[in-house]
């Protein structure tokens, strides 16, 4: 079966602080997807990044960057010089190929970030 | 607007009623997945389909039921509703090629349901 955990449920940090946010995964699938979706206190999901199984560099945009480590499962998210704006909850989520049973979204419980000026 | 909408944004209803949710998928994607986010269970999956035909379920209820049409907008249908039922419904879409690339999902803004 499919899971995602994300042991931090909640972080508080203070502005310009870097945060990372950890992400660990199960699958027996070969083929796999991983994403990070960010959801503000508006309500909607916003999508970060995606990855497959088979691209293990790491990636970087703007203050963002991820960590993505096959050997031990886990797909960790960093955001470096934290802003106000960065506050909200953070989604990390799992999925086997779309349009197959194992298309959908496994997503984890979410860590809720809050940054203070 | 990030091409997946969802009617109607906001619904109130009473215990033991029933209500409709409609989603109308981004243009040219065939999969459409409806998700449940409530406050002690978080973003659950409920259902997929893709092309019309179910593709896989997740913890949707008995009381629940869905369907995708022939212009590939869906419904998801709630029945005898009851207070926790009150969440935050998201359904999503995304293109399956046949080479397997995941071109991703797209979310819609969600209809927040309060049962009272």
């Amino acid at each position: 079966a499919q899971k995602v955990t994300q042991a931090q449920t909640e972080i508080s940090v203070v502005e310009k602080e870097d945060v990372t946010l950890d992400c660990v995964y199960e699958t027996r699938d070969t083929t796999y997807y991983l994403f990070w979706y960010k959801q503000p206190p508006s309500g909607e999901l916003v999508f970060l990044i995606r990855r497959n199984s088979f691209d293990e560099q790491n990636e970087i945009s703007g203050r963002y960057s991820w960590n993505f480590q096959k050997s031990t499962s886990s797909f960790n998210f960093t955001i470096t010089a934290s802003q106000v704006v960065d506050s909200a909850v953070y989604f990390c989520a799992l999925s086997g190929l779309p349009g197959g049973s194992q298309g959908n979204l496994i997503f984890g419980k979410g860590t809720k970030l809050s940054v203070k000026p | 607007d990030s091409g997946v909408t969802q009617t109607p944004k906001h619904l109130i209803t009473a215990t033991g009623q029933r209500v409709t949710l409609r989603c109308s998928p981004r243009s040219g994607d065939l999969s459409v997945y409806w998700y449940q986010q409530s406050l002690d269970q978080g973003l659950q999956f409920l259902i997929q389909y893709y092309n019309g035909e179910e593709r896989a379920k997740g913890n949707i209820l008995e009381r629940f039921s869905a369907q995708q049409f022939p212009d590939l907008h869906s419904e998801l249908n709630l029945s005898s509703l009851e207070l926790g039922d009150s969440a935050l419904y998201f359904c999503a879409s995304s293109v399956a090629t046949s080479a397997g690339f995941h071109y991703g999902y797209t979310f819609g803004s969600g209809t927040r349901l309060t049962v009272v």
